[in-house]
């Protein structure tokens, strides 16, 4: 069974600019989560998806993260403009359904200049 | 707000020791999962814990959950060094969402 896969592993920018992630989750899990880990802390849920409907986004600064999952498989997260306190690794999740064991993907390393 | 505090933070051991790390949860939770993270990579599930009392081993690991004092523990016994990594405990509330404690790092020396 292929797991979750993310792109890319690892993205430099500058502050202002902006940034998208792709995650594909493992074929068949219905819930795709979003989750921002910064150095030296737990992972951060920012969005839950229960197959292309948000389920929680309460943690998500809408104010320029943005996300979506079309056709209720690939996501992407997007930044829009990054801000220095966005440095983190950006981690994608799935589970079969939501109250399953969730797959962690190996995740984007983001580094804003 | 569900909060989650691991103990300790850092942990250095040495081979063949035995040690336990704890985690508590501030408020009622229906199931616990432990993940470790090897650095630069991504989180592997250990174990789920899904009842009061619940107990898993697998190898030198074993978890155990008390939902009545919100606190499970991940006991290692007889460390080696490839356990070394970071281990999370997230307990999960709401629309099962889990919330991640800090982590506990696990250094172990020949």
């Amino acid at each position: 069974e292929a797991g979750v896969a993310q792109s890319p592993r690892y993205k430099i920018i500058e502050k202002r600019q902006s940034v998208a992630f792709w995650c594909n989750p493992i074929s068949g899990h219905a819930t795709l989560y979003w989750y921002q880990q910064i150095l030296g802390q737990g992972p951060k849920l920012l969005i839950q998806f229960q197959n292309n409907g948000v389920v929680d986004d309460s943690q998500l600064p809408k104010d320029r993260f943005s996300a979506e999952r079309l056709k209720g498989v690939d996501s992407t997260l997007k930044i829009q403009p990054a801000k220095l306190e966005d440095s983190a690794v950006y981690l994608c999740a799935s589970s079969l359904d939501y109250n399953q064991p969730q797959h962690f993907g190996d995740g984007t390393r983001l580094s804003i200049l | 707000e569900l909060k989650v505090e691991q103990n300790p933070l850092f942990l250095s051991m040495q081979e063949g020791k035995n040690y336990t790390i704890y985690c508590n949860y501030s408020t009622t939770s229906d199931r616990l999962y432990w993940y470790r993270q090897d650095p630069g990579k991504s989180l592997e599930s250990l174990f789920v814990l899904l009842s009061n009392g619940a107990v898993k081993q697998e190898g030198r690991l074993m978890a155990s959950l008390d939902t009545k004092a919100r606190l499970s523990t991940l006991h290692i016994t007889a460390a080696v060094h490839d356990l070394s990594a970071t281990y999370f405990c997230a307990p999960g509330a709401g629309s099962y969402q889990l919330t991640f404690g800090k982590g506990t790092k696990l250094s172990v020396i020949p």
